[in-house]
């Protein structure tokens, strides 16, 4: 079945450094989603992606669809202590029917 | 904003014994989901319902789980004869198009059940 990977598992960093998760799927999808999940929290929808090699922005937030489909990326610039949290990908597959495949997470931390 | 919502927040039961977690999707939305996670770990897809019926359900949605939407506004996931693995946070969620219309799901704020 799909299987969708991230990128790192956990990082720590300076309140004011850049942080970047990558996702990647085992088979092509038909759009990626972003999610962001508070500890304690439920995840929240932060972005879809659909078209090849895609790039949108909110405020210090850069999402990117790779040319293929199988990848994505979320980057975060000069970050802060808001940022923290969990952030998931999560695809529909083409030939995933009627599911959304949640990635593995990426867990933020930020020093202040 | 409309949001999906979800009753309990927690329950505890006890092993063996049937729970049944309830949402309130979306009014306009026409797909429903339930996802479950596991504390520390990713959220997992269990089954997915669209005009009454189930339209897609993972390897975890066996026997023991069942899904209905009795009343047109509630979605409801039943639990039979829980086990200790089925300690997790359940999440509902809903969505107002089809996967190919690259459907945004909205997700509740999950119930977290707790077996003993």
């Amino acid at each position: 079945g799909q299987q969708v990977m991230q990128i790192p598992q956990y990082q720590h960093v300076q309140e004011g450094e850049d942080f970047t998760t990558y996702c990647n799927s085992s088979t092509t999808l038909s759009n990626i989603q972003w999610y962001k999940q508070r500890p304690g929290g439920h995840p929240v929808f932060l972005i879809q992606l659909v078209k090849s090699g895609e790039v949108k922005k909110q405020k210090r937030l850069t999402f990117q669809f790779g040319e293929a489909k199988k990848n994505s990326s979320l980057h975060i610039t000069a970050t802060q202590t808001t940022d923290v949290g969990t952030y998931f990908c999560a695809g529909w597959g083409k030939s995933s029917g009627d599911k959304l495949t949640f990635g593995t997470g990426t867990r933020l931390a930020v020093r202040p | 904003e409309p949001e999906v919502t979800q009753t309990p927040s927690h329950q505890v039961t006890q092993m063996g014994q049937e729970v049944i977690l309830r949402c309130v999707p979306i009014s306009n939305h026409l797909y429903f989901y339930w996802y479950r996670q596991i504390l520390g770990q990713k959220v997992e897809f269990l089954v997915s319902f669209y005009n009454n019926e189930i339209s897609e359900k993972s390897e975890i949605f066996d026997d023991q789980f069942s899904v209905e939407r009795p009343d047109g506004s509630n979605f409801t996931l039943k639990i039979r004869s829980t086990k200790l693995e089925d300690s997790a946070m359940y999440f509902c969620a809903s969505g107002r198009d089809s996967n190919t219309s690259g459907n945004t799901i909205y997700f509740g704020e999950g119930s977290w059940l707790t077996v003993v």
